[in-house]
């Protein structure tokens, strides 16, 4: 079965970094994925990791560890807009579709 | 370009009517996938095509769901009859292999709220 766990929800402060993080149990592992959804909107893709190691793009950075089960979404200088769910995801081995975790609802405070 | 559209964006109807909700993927791609978002289970594979064919429905809660794409520009997911537990917002999401199938584009959404 698949499991995926990360908090259900965060508070950072306007210009600071903040770290989500995402423990995964599957069967097989194609890819993790992080999603960006805000409020009454649909989900939008923001990065992807499939091998060990940090991937960046702008302000955002994601991590991962096969041997841990762990990745961690980094957001940097951090925006009002950046006020969203952030959902963790895997891609099991032999499934196109991916298994999303709860999400984590990050607020940013001025 | 236009991205993946969905009807109806909202949906109320009474237990034990059929609903259809409908899904045009964007244009040249090849996999569709349909997605349940509730506050409970948060979002959750129900099934994915690949060039038309189902690939793995293993995700469809019960037999009340189905789901068909008939040409590659058009799905449907219909529930019959429906039950106040199947409100949810559903999305539509598509991808193309082999580019980068991993980026999936959600539609916008139907909400769809059973009375």
């Amino acid at each position: 079965g698949q499991n995926i766990d990360q908090p259900t929800e965060m508070t950072a402060t306007e210009g600071a970094i903040v770290q989500i993080n995402c423990t995964y149990q599957t069967s097989g592992f194609n890819g993790l994925f992080w999603y960006q959804q805000h409020a009454g909107e649909a989900p939008t893709f923001l990065s992807y990791n499939v091998l060990d190691g940090l991937e960046e793009k702008g302000r955002f950075s994601s991590f991962l560890s096969r041997s841990k089960g762990y990745s961690y979404l980094l957001l940097k200088e951090l925006q009002m807009k950046d006020s969203a769910s952030y959902l963790c995801a895997v891609q099991g081995g032999g499934a196109d579709g991916l298994t999303f975790g709860k999400g984590t609802h990050l607020i940013i405070q001025p | 370009d236009a991205g993946v559209i969905q009807s109806p964006r909202h949906e109320v109807t009474e237990m034990g009517q059929e609903v259809t909700l409908r899904c045009k993927p964007i244009s040249g791609h090849n996999s569709l996938f349909w997605y349940r978002q509730t506050m409970m289970r948060g979002l959750e594979l129900l099934i994915y095509f690949n060039n038309n064919v189902p690939i793995d429905d293993s995700g469809m809660p019960e037999d009340r769901f189905s789901a068909k794409m008939p040409n590659a520009s058009f799905s449907t997911l219909k529930i019959q009859p429906s039950e106040p537990r199947d409100s949810a917002v559903y999305f539509c999401a598509s991808s193309s292999l082999p580019r980068g199938w991993h980026e999936q584009y959600f539609g916008p959404g139907t909400r769809l709220t059973v009375t």
